[in-house]
């Protein structure tokens, strides 16, 4: 079983939908939690960055994290093609021992927004 | 703007031939990974260092080797490409106390 499981999708939207994606994990020492946005031919970009549980919120976009639940998503409103992207979630435990900080990430969501 | 640079974007080389990517950070990380993405794989970390002249294997360290002589440039080496090292090869770098990856433009790699 992979430590950080994310519905690889694709996922197919109208413009103005919103749009939920997911990821589930399995190890409790996570902490920090991000999700990337990648756009073909692109390295990814930090999007969203949570430290352990609650909500985020910038602009269109929500980062829920459920510690509890071992569950995090990201919600965005009102999408728009340029939202277009694969997005990827990560997340890491405290640096520390062998740690460095490392992430792991999930397989990542293919999204496309229909005009 | 902050950045990670990679050398090259595209590169084509030959079964056998040993290949270098370069990539180097302007942010003062000390915290640097190459990751290789694969379709339906996501992203599979290789080889990472949290500071110069260290290495860490990653998940998928065999048929590469890395170098970091200093802070700002890491290189990732394949000693003999292989046809199933065809993929696109992603640099990143953190700070240490900062869990954000700042990713590279990639470097999508062919060998045939």
């Amino acid at each position: 079983q992979k430590e950080v499981e994310q519905d690889p999708g694709p996922l197919s939207v109208p413009e103005g939908a919103i749009v939920s994606l997911n990821c589930t994990y399995s190890n409790s020492a996570f902490q920090y939690f991000m999700w990337y946005r990648q756009y073909s031919r692109k390295g990814p970009e930090l999007l969203m960055y949570t430290y352990s549980s609650g909500n985020k919120e910038d602009g269109r976009f929500t980062a829920q994290v459920d510690k509890s639940s071992k569950y995090i998503s990201l919600f965005i409103r009102d999408s728009q093609p340029s939202d277009s992207a694969t997005y990827l979630c990560a997340m890491s435990a405290p640096a520390g021992g062998t740690s460095y900080g490392k992430l792991t990430f999930g397989q990542g969501t293919i999204l496309t927004v229909h005009p | 703007d902050v950045k990670v640079t990679q050398s090259s974007r595209y590169l084509v080389k030959r079964t056998g031939e040993k290949v270098f990517l370069e990539c180097v950070q302007d942010m003062d990380h000390e915290n640097m990974f190459w990751y290789r993405q694969d379709p339906g794989l996501g992203l599979r970390l290789i080889y990472f260092s949290y500071d110069v002249k260290m290495k860490e294997k990653g998940d998928i360290p065999e048929g590469y080797s890395v170098s970091r002589e200093k802070k700002e440039r890491f290189s990732l080496i394949l000693e003999s490409a292989s046809t199933n090292q065809t993929s696109m090869y992603l640099c990143a770098s953190s700070s240490s106390n900062n869990y954000g990856y700042t990713f590279g433009s990639g470097t999508r790699l062919t060998v045939v």
